[in-house]
């Protein structure tokens, strides 16, 4: 069975420092990726999705970037955190290929990281 | 418009009650509906999904799609303490890599 690991579960840092988190996926070969942030009131939004080693494609403009240095690892990065970017940082993993099928289309969550920036 | 438009609750049933959830939508081209259950501080759980009109039943949940009313809905029978938390809707198919999801109902049975 396909299980999908994050972390750190919990993460405080200040205004201005760098972010690093991390996504492993087991049990699968080759799968779609994505990034989440879900804020509260807001619901959840796509910030990155991947579909192969260093193939990443940003859904918003913001100060956050993803890396896939390998085939089931996501990374989130950050250079210098914003107060904006606290929040629930889920990664997602589906079936490899484009959308518009239910495989694909059908995605499985992470546990999440919250992130706190003050 | 909001292309989702889900309910934020909370609702609270007692034990032993039927929920019903409910999510519209206004994309026709949405193909595929999912339902999600998120724990307090836990990430979204795959419950159901379905991609046609009619109900699905898995155990004491059914899901049901309504494209001509763009009306999707989850049935819980039997309510118990563990189904308390928020459920989520989620849409695919419209040729996006994003699921479009709800904003989530609260849910909260009491024993």
């Amino acid at each position: 069975s396909q299980t999908i690991h994050q972390w750190p579960a919990t993460l405080v840092q200040p205004v201005g420092s760098p972010l690093s988190l991390e996504c492993t996926v087991e049990g699968t070969s080759n799968p779609n990726l994505y990034w989440y942030r879900q804020a509260a009131g807001r619901g959840l939004q796509l910030l990155f999705y991947s579909v192969g080693i260093g193939q990443i494609s940003s859904e918003v403009p913001q100060n956050l970037s993803a890396s896939r240095p390998q085939d089931r690892q996501f990374i989130l990065s950050s250079k210098k955190l914003l107060l904006s970017d606290s929040g629930f940082y889920l990664c997602a993993w589906s079936v490899w290929g484009p959308p518009g099928t239910p495989s694909t289309d059908t995605q499985y969550f992470g546990p999440g990281t919250r992130l706190t920036v003050l | 418009q909001k292309e989702v438009e889900q309910d934020p609750g909370p609702l609270s049933v007692p034990e032993g009650a039927i929920v019903s959830l409910n999510c519209t939508y206004s994309n026709s081209a949405f193909q595929y509906f999912m339902w999600y259950r998120q724990y307090s501080r836990k990430g979204p759980e795959l419950l159901m999904y379905t991609y046609s009109s009619g109900n699905k039943e898995d155990g004491r949940f059914t899901a049901q799609v309504d494209k001509s009313s763009k009306y999707i809905s989850l049935f819980i029978r039997d309510s118990q303490p563990s189904d308390s938390a928020t459920y989520l809707c989620a849409m695919a198919g419209a040729g996006s890599y994003q699921l479009t999801f709800g904003k989530g109902t609260k849910l909260s049975v009491i024993p």
